[in-house]
């Protein structure tokens, strides 16, 4: 599985916009890109997942380039709420489902 | 519909003692994970199982950790006897197979807070 390398930490106020880039240079093929939130004192839960271009849902947006490189977690207008460790993994689609986590980045969203 | 439930969901237990952490996963998924927490890092696969099955094992230390998923249903994790290293959180995760399609999704317990004093 390819390597990520995402931002130990990051900080941003209440409605501001945060982008958080992941690389993961030998993403292979068949390989999709999953982003993961946890707060505090909970397990891990899916945010997104994509495999080229643009994705979006109701709770943020992911951005992925041509060569897949790297990806971008685009959180639109944050809250304190927001403030959490944010994991970007990437997963062998078709076989068999093997989440691998790095240390993620760890967002505090201030007043 | 219910999550992933673990329990209990704190235990703290004096080195050298025996301890068990119980999941039951979402109805009908077949793929079962058990994970560990340390305190600012990610969580790290102990075992997966395909229904009944351990199927990836490798990064559970097996001198003194074992697990069991009867009817590939529910599922124990076992660490006997505890060393203070072996202080973390262990998540329990599951996911279901879809047998020509991407499994985008496991679904995480809460997690078990072990503290070995």
């Amino acid at each position: 599985l390819a390597k990520t390398t995402q931002p130990i930490s990051m900080d941003s106020y209440e409605g501001q916009e945060v982008n958080i880039t992941c690389s993961h240079n030998n993403i292979a093929t068949n390989d999709y890109i999953t982003w993961y939130q946890q707060f505090p004192s909970q397990g891990p839960r899916f945010i997104i997942q994509g495999y080229k271009t643009k994705v979006t849902n109701e709770v943020a947006s992911l951005f992925i380039p041509a060569d897949r490189k790297s990806s971008t977690l685009s959180l639109p207008r944050v809250s304190l709420s927001d403030t959490a460790v944010y994991y970007c993994l990437v997963a062998r689609g078709g076989g068999s489902y093997i989440p691998t986590f790095g240390r993620g980045t760890s967002l505090i969203v201030h007043p | 519909e219910a999550g992933v439930v673990q329990s209990p969901r704190y235990k703290i237990i004096e080195k050298k003692q025996p301890v068990a952490f119980w999941c039951n996963p979402i109805s009908g998924h077949n793929t079962l994970y058990w994970y560990r927490q340390n305190l600012g890092q990610g969580p790290e696969l102990l075992i997966r199982y395909e229904n009944e099955e351990a199927v990836d094992d490798s990064q559970l230390p097996k001198d003194r950790f074992s697990a069991e998923r009867l009817k590939g249903v529910d599922s124990t994790l076992k660490i006997q006897p505890a060393e203070l290293g072996d202080s973390a959180v262990y998540l329990c995760a599951s996911s279901l197979e879809g047998y020509g399609t991407v499994r985008t999704e496991a679904f995480f317990g809460q997690g078990t807070r072990l503290t070995v004093v």
